[in-house]
């Protein structure tokens, strides 16, 4: 039972473009929500975060949005640059679970020249 | 400087065989855990521990036991080590006292042969 979802294993964007990842989750308890980044061969890395009393956090080039009512997130990237090419996982957890992060399977970005 | 670190990074070891994998941190976090990777790029995690006091335990074989000597190290023994053992094991941290983001070691890739 899965209760984070993302259902793009990749996405494919040109350099300069926005990139937008998608996110879903089905735990209503769930109230702080985190993207990570990762390269092969190296562990995840924190990238930007949102608690579910916020509907956007923006950090530079990264904006998280969060749609509570759908239970849906989105990471966008803008613009696009080839370093962003990794895996994005995003994550969530809930106050009181123990800081105990429920992962989705990621999805691989590509952004081409 | 290296915040959260793991020791070794490759293990490849024969079934039936006991072995350990060794995190540390030095970014003065309270609590630790470990992530199983499996084959389907699928991260969940196993334990933590916030001050040597074990928090989280999902359900994962006995086989299997964290062990905290102190609260910059938390180190993960496997017993009888099995086939379906061979994933990618990360250590993370993070602060404590409510949802923080995680900082994850660059993982362990375990091959059980």
């Amino acid at each position: 039972d899965q209760q984070v979802k993302q259902n793009s294993p990749s996405l494919s964007v040109q350099e300069g473009r926005i990139s937008i990842l998608n996110c879903d989750y089905t735990n209503s308890m769930f109230d702080y929500f985190l993207w990570y980044k990762k390269y092969p061969a190296e562990g995840p890395t924190f990238l930007i975060s949102i608690s579910s009393i916020k509907d956007k956090n923006e950090d530079g080039r990264f904006t998280v949005f969060l749609n509570k009512s759908a239970k849906h997130l989105s990471l966008h990237i803008v613009p696009s640059q080839p370093g962003d090419s990794a895996v994005y996982f995003c994550a969530a957890s809930e106050t009181g679970g123990g800081n105990k992060l429920t992962f989705g399977t990621g999805t691989q970005l590509k952004v081409e020249l | 400087d290296t915040a959260v670190s793991q020791t070794p990074k490759y293990l490849v070891t024969q079934m039936g065989n006991d072995k350990s994998i060794k995190c540390e941190q030095n970014l003065g976090h309270d609590t630790m855990y470990w992530y199983k990777q499996d084959s389907k790029k699928f991260l969940k995690i196993m334990f933590s521990y916030n001050n040597k006091e074990l928090i989280i335990n999902e359900t994962v074989p006995n086989r299997f036991s964290p062990k905290s000597p102190d609260k910059a190290h938390l180190n993960l023994h496997i017993n009888s080590l099995e086939l379906g053992d061979s994933a990618v094991y990360f250590c993370a941290s993070s602060q404590d006292g409510g949802v923080f983001e995680q900082y994850f070691g660059p993982g362990t890739r375990l091959t059980v042969t």
